[in-house]
């Protein structure tokens, strides 16, 4: 079976600062997608960015970026110049295979400090 | 734009009685999923529908649970009778799927959850 590991329950970084927050995966899938989803206090899910598995090159959305190291079966983001609206929990997610849903980590809280 | 609706964002509930959850899936999509939320556990996946057929619900207690979608504008999700270990944040989830599962291509679009208290 398929898991997600998120190793930091809370983080906190000052405004402007970059941050990075972990994810480790176990799959024998050689197929797959991996997810970062942000949860403010609103509640909403927001998806991130998205990696596919059989791309080499690491996926960039703006400020967001992540390192992808599939031998390592780990999956970390990158926030750089953080700001006050970052402040959210962040979910590691994956789905692969014939599986129809996302698997998710526990999650990381994180603050960005003025 | 286009978005996911739940009703009711908020219920407190007594224990024992029946609670009723909606989604409205954003229109045109094919797939619907539930999840609840809790400290513990995190976010776990209690069924899904595609093309408003039950594809997997094995993450739902069966005695208590149950999911449907009656029409493609709505799913429920409903829990009779309802505990306090029920208590968590249940969201909805609908994406567009070309395939026979979903593999990432397509986005997920989540609604804004309902917190369920049971007293």
């Amino acid at each position: 079976a398929q898991t997600v590991t998120q190793s930091q329950p809370e983080m906190s970084v000052q405004e402007a600062e970059t941050v990075t927050l972990s994810c480790t995966y176990d799959t024998s899938e050689s197929n797959y997608y991996l997810f970062w989803y942000k949860q403010p206090p609103s509640r909403q899910m927001i998806l991130v960015i998205r990696q596919e598995a059989y791309k080499q090159q690491n996926a960039t959305e703006n400020r967001f970026s992540v390192n992808f190291q599939k031998a390592a079966k780990s999956f970390s983001l990158k926030i750089s110049d953080s700001q006050l609206g970052d402040t959210a929990m962040y979910f590691c997610a994956f789905i692969g295979g014939s599986q129809g849903n996302l698997i998710f980590g526990k999650g990381t809280k994180l603050s960005v400090k003025p | 734009d286009a978005r996911v609706t739940q009703t009711p964002r908020h219920k407190v509930t007594e224990m024992g009685q029946e609670v009723t959850m909606r989604c409205q899936p954003i229109l045109g999509h094919n797939t619907v999923f539930w999840y609840r939320q809790t400290m513990m556990q995190g976010l776990e996946l209690l069924a899904y529908f595609r093309n408003r057929a039950p594809l997997d619900d094995s993450g739902m207690p069966k005695d208590r649970f149950s999911a449907e979608m009656p029409d493609a504008t709505l799913a429920t999700l409903k829990i009779q009778p309802s505990e306090p270990r029920d208590s968590a944040v249940y969201f909805c989830a609908s994406g567009l799927v070309d395939r026979a599962d979903f593999k990432g291509n397509e986005k997920l679009f989540f609604g804004s959850g309902t917190q369920l208290s049971v007293l």
